[in-house]
């Protein structure tokens, strides 16, 4: 079955640190891969996704995310973090093709972003 | 441009009692889903629907009912509210399905005594 894990449920850096936050995934064939963000009593939104093509995306505020089939890894970095990157981060995964058809989320990792 | 909007933000209920959450979307997208947020569970996809009339199961559906009767609304109700309830729901709807991608609502904080 499908899964995604994300390494390290709280991660904190300083603000102007590299942000690195690590998702992989379990399939043999890759899935369709996103990074979601939720800030505090809001709902996720999309901060970039993978589905063909170039395996390094850019997504919002700065983030981006490179896809490596050899490793069923797809890693959120930022060059510098800013105190707004406080939140937690959610990887998805979608199944590619297939009768089952669902975005299954990883447990999700909080960011805490010191001054 | 509301997106998805979620009614109520909060609600306590003792247990027994029974509650519908509604979720609304003006974006007249096809796909809407309910899933619940838990600590260190990340979230877990309760109940789908793929287009008006249409509803399927999805992780976790026990205890829970859904209905789609008009595109724009997901309903999910919960016919007699247990503790194990007590959790974040969160509403989201995409345009075509589980490769686009999925808007959410601010959630509803749901406490269950």
């Amino acid at each position: 079955a499908q899964s995604v894990t994300q390494l390290g449920s709280h991660v904190s850096v300083s603000e102007g640190a590299l942000v690195l936050l690590r998702c992989n995934y379990s399939s043999s064939v890759p899935p369709y891969l996103f990074w979601y963000v939720q800030y505090p009593n809001q709902g996720l939104q999309l901060l970039l996704k993978y589905t063909t093509g170039a395996t390094l995306v850019k997504g919002i505020n700065g983030f981006e995310a490179e896809f490596k089939k050899s490793e069923t890894s797809f890693h959120l970095t930022k060059p510098s973090a800013h105190m707004s990157d406080a939140a937690e981060y959610f990887c998805a995964v979608s199944p590619v093709g297939g009768a089952t058809n669902k975005l299954i989320f990883g447990t999700g990792t909080l960011l805490a972003v010191q001054p | 441009n509301a997106g998805v909007t979620q009614t109520p933000k909060f609600r306590v209920l003792k247990t027994g009692q029974s509650m519908t959450l509604l979720c609304a979307q003006d974006m007249n997208h096809e796909y809407m889903y309910w899933y619940r947020q838990d600590p260190g569970m990340g979230l877990r996809l309760i109940h789908y629907s793929v287009g008006e009339g249409t509803t399927a199961k999805g992780e976790v559906p026990d205890g829970y009912n859904v209905s789609r009767l008009k595109k724009q609304n997901f309903l999910l109700g919960l016919e007699s509210a247990a503790p194990s309830q007590t959790s974040v729901y969160f509403c989201a709807s995409s345009y075509q399905g589980w490769n686009t991608e999925a808007f959410f609502g601010q959630g509803t904080r749901l406490t269950v005594v």
